[in-house]
């Protein structure tokens, strides 16, 4: 089965500074979709940026943005200017067609003003 | 367009009793998944539904159960209700079952 995993339980970050949040998966396909989603204390589940694997080049929305490595299957998201809003917990995700959205633990992410 | 709606959004019920939760979709989406989250196991799949039909399955016994209208809306059972179902219960749709999910804010269970 597919694996996702987040090694950084938690993080911070100053205001206006920039954080990397990592994220590996395991998985012998090579049709994939892989996530970034954001939940914050309110825990509506939000969609931060989506990255197909047949694309090389990284997705980036506004101040995030990922670093995507195939071959070493990581899945790095970015995020710049950091504002106390980011301050949430961070899942990696990861879908294949017929299958279901896998999740990794997450990392909690602060934001120090 | 409108978000997914969950309904109710917190329950509080006992041990032994049975619950329903509902989903709403955003309009055109037929794809409608559940999960529950937990501080302890974190984000765990129940079941995925597809124009009325349960495309996946996650590993949870038979308690739980879903199903899926032709309106795409969907909703959730669990019977007979143990300490251990509190949780929060997420909703997601998509277009297709193979595209971003898009989640409801949640039906928080807690069983006493």
């Amino acid at each position: 089965a597919q694996t996702v995993t987040q090694s950084q339980p938690e993080m911070s970050v100053q205001e206006a500074e920039t954080v990397t949040l990592s994220c590996t998966y395991d998985t012998s396909e090579s049709d994939y979709y892989l996530f970034w989603y954001k939940q914050p204390p309110s825990r509506q589940m939000i969609l931060v940026i989506r990255q197909e694997a047949y694309k090389q080049q990284n997705a980036t929305e506004n101040r995030f943005s990922v670093n995507f490595q195939k071959a070493a299957k990581s899945f790095s998201l970015k995020i710049s200017d950091s504002q106390l809003g980011d301050a949430a917990m961070y899942f990696c995700a990861y879908r294949e067609r017929n299958t279901p959205l896998v999740f990794g633990k997450g990392t909690r992410l602060s934001v120090i003003a | 367009k409108a978000g997914v709606t969950q309904t109710p959004r917190y329950l509080i019920k006992t041990r032994g009793q049975q619950v329903t939760l509902s989903c709403s979709p955003i309009s055109g989406h037929r794809s409608v998944s559940w999960y529950q989250q937990t501080p302890g196991q974190g984000l765990q799949f129940l079941f995925e539904y597809f124009s009325e039909t349960q495309r996946n399955k996650g590993n949870f016994p038979g308690r739980f159960s879903g199903r899926q209208f032709s309106n795409s809306r969907s909703e959730m059972n669990v019977s007979t209700l143990e300490l251990g179902d509190s949780a929060l219960y997420l909703c997601a749709s998509s277009p297709d079952y193979y595209y971003e999910q898009y989640f409801g804010p949640g039906t928080r269970l807690t069983v006493t």
